[in-house]
């Protein structure tokens, strides 16, 4: 069955901390994305990968970076968290970058910034 | 940014009843995804429509693409409390989905 893990479900973190988010996939997929969700904003992508060691920006990157030091684990950084980074973040996988994949969501990291 | 705008933002109906949420476009896509989203858990695809006019169905739901690939519908006859959830239209790429901002549903008993 095909899963994506990600380390926490909810998260509080102080204004300036540096946080980690860790996303893991056990189907040997290509393609890992980070995605945040808003009320009124719906999904927007922050950032992806296509291979170890391979990143993308993508629609909203600001004050966020990404590790991809193996194939199954993607991680979301945020240097100095800030109020506007609560969010809930929510990773997500597919085996190639075709138009017609399925992305596969983990259950998301509902974090706050205070 | 291709946008895709999703109507109605809210829908709160009776079970039993029939429903049409729609996703639009001004842009062409070569596919279209529909997703559902549960509380508390991240989207799970419903379905891929690539063809112009195609339908597919899954149950109660049944997912149209519009001939010019430029919109789609999904209806669901006899919605059930199971039905409810967030409702995500999106377009495919190999750099990531863009979503719409989604149909909130609740079916009440």
């Amino acid at each position: 069955d095909v899963k994506v893990t990600q380390s926490s479900r909810y998260l509080v973190k102080r204004t300036g901390e540096k946080v980690f988010l860790e996303c893991v996939q056990d189907m040997d997929h290509e393609n890992m994305f980070w995605y945040r969700q808003d009320p009124g904003l719906g999904l927007r992508l922050i950032y992806f990968s296509y291979d170890v060691k391979m990143k993308e920006k993508g629609d909203i990157p600001e004050g966020y970076s990404v590790s991809r030091e193996k194939k199954e684990r993607f991680s979301l950084i945020l240097e100095s968290a800030s109020t506007n980074q609560t969010s809930m973040y929510l990773c997500a996988s597919s085996l190639h970058g075709s138009s017609t994949d399925t992305q596969y969501f983990g259950p998301g990291t509902r974090l706050t910034v205070l | 940014t291709q946008l895709l705008e999703q109507s109605p933002q809210f829908l709160s109906i009776q079970e039993g009843e029939n429903l049409t949420v729609y996703c639009n476009s001004s842009s062409v896509f070569s596919s279209l995804q529909w997703y559902r989203q549960e509380p508390g858990e991240g989207p799970v695809l419903l379905v891929t429509v690539v063809t112009g006019g195609e339908v597919k169905k899954l149950k109660r739901l049944t997912f149209q693409f519009g001939d010019a690939r430029k919109d789609s519908s999904l209806h669901i006859t006899a919605a059930q409390p199971g039905d409810t959830g967030l409702y995500l239209c999106a377009r495919g790429g190999a750099d990531g989905l863009t979503f719409g901002k989604g149909t909130h549903l609740i079916i009440q008993p």
